[in-house]
């Protein structure tokens, strides 16, 4: 069975960009959380979909954005890049949370 | 607010020997899951164990396992016959069972196995 994978591995962007991530989620998986990782905080909580619906976010400023399409594959977008961006993103999927969250690979920000 | 604390930023153990790794939280919820995610170099986030907070067995898996101490809101990870292949970071989790349906995750753990 696939894991769940995220697109691009990697990415360099300049400030006052914006990117688009994406993750697919494992088959049957309806929901797809997001973390940002960095060295200095750690794993932050982004958002979280269900069904299309955003059920949960974090508390991160507005230009972090997500969203789920009806095959439960998401992105999450950010406006108008800052160098504080930088981070490891990570996309989690699971079928109703007690079995826990599977994790893709991350997509490694750069902002210069 | 839930918080985790992991209070050891580094642990390193030799080929082999047993391991322990530790975790407190705190909330105010009686219900709710605990994990342990393993992350090698590849990034990728591997569940290694996970706590039903109202089981009171604590959790087994191979070599993992767990002591979980619900009164004193405690989560240990205990690695047996460490391997080199057990080398990451570890990072311990809470999930409330009501409420928002995210991982609140400790600071991490860096495991170092020495042949």
């Amino acid at each position: 069975k696939a894991g769940v994978t995220q697109t691009p591995r990697y990415l360099i962007k300049t400030r006052g960009q914006q990117v688009t991530l994406s993750c697919s989620p494992i088959s049957g998986h309806r929901s797809v959380s997001w973390y940002q990782q960095t060295p200095g905080q750690g794993l932050q909580f982004l958002f979280e979909y269900f069904s299309e619906t955003q059920r949960n976010k974090g508390n991160f400023p507005g230009r972090f954005s997500g969203r789920q399409f009806s095959n439960s594959r998401s992105e999450m977008n950010v406006s108008t890049l800052e160098l504080g961006d930088s981070a490891l993103y990570l996309c989690a999927s699971s079928f109703g949370g007690r079995e826990g969250y599977t994790f893709g690979s991350g997509t490694r920000l750069t902002i210069v | 607010a839930q918080t985790v604390t992991q209070s050891q930023p580094e642990m390193s153990v030799q080929e082999a020997e047993t391991v322990t790794l530790s975790c407190t939280y705190d909330t105010s919820e009686s219900d709710y899951y605990l994990f342990w995610y393993k992350q090698p170099p590849s990034r990728q986030m591997i569940l290694v164990i996970r706590q039903e907070a109202y089981k009171q067995q604590n959790a087994t898996e191979n070599r993992f396992s767990v002591n979980f101490q619900k009164a004193a809101k405690s989560f240990s990870l205990k690695i047996s016959d460490s391997q080199l292949g057990d080398a990451a970071m570890y990072f311990c989790a809470y999930r409330p069972i009501q409420g928002a349906q995210k991982l609140v995750f400790g600071q991490g753990t860096r495991l170092t196995i020495n042949p």
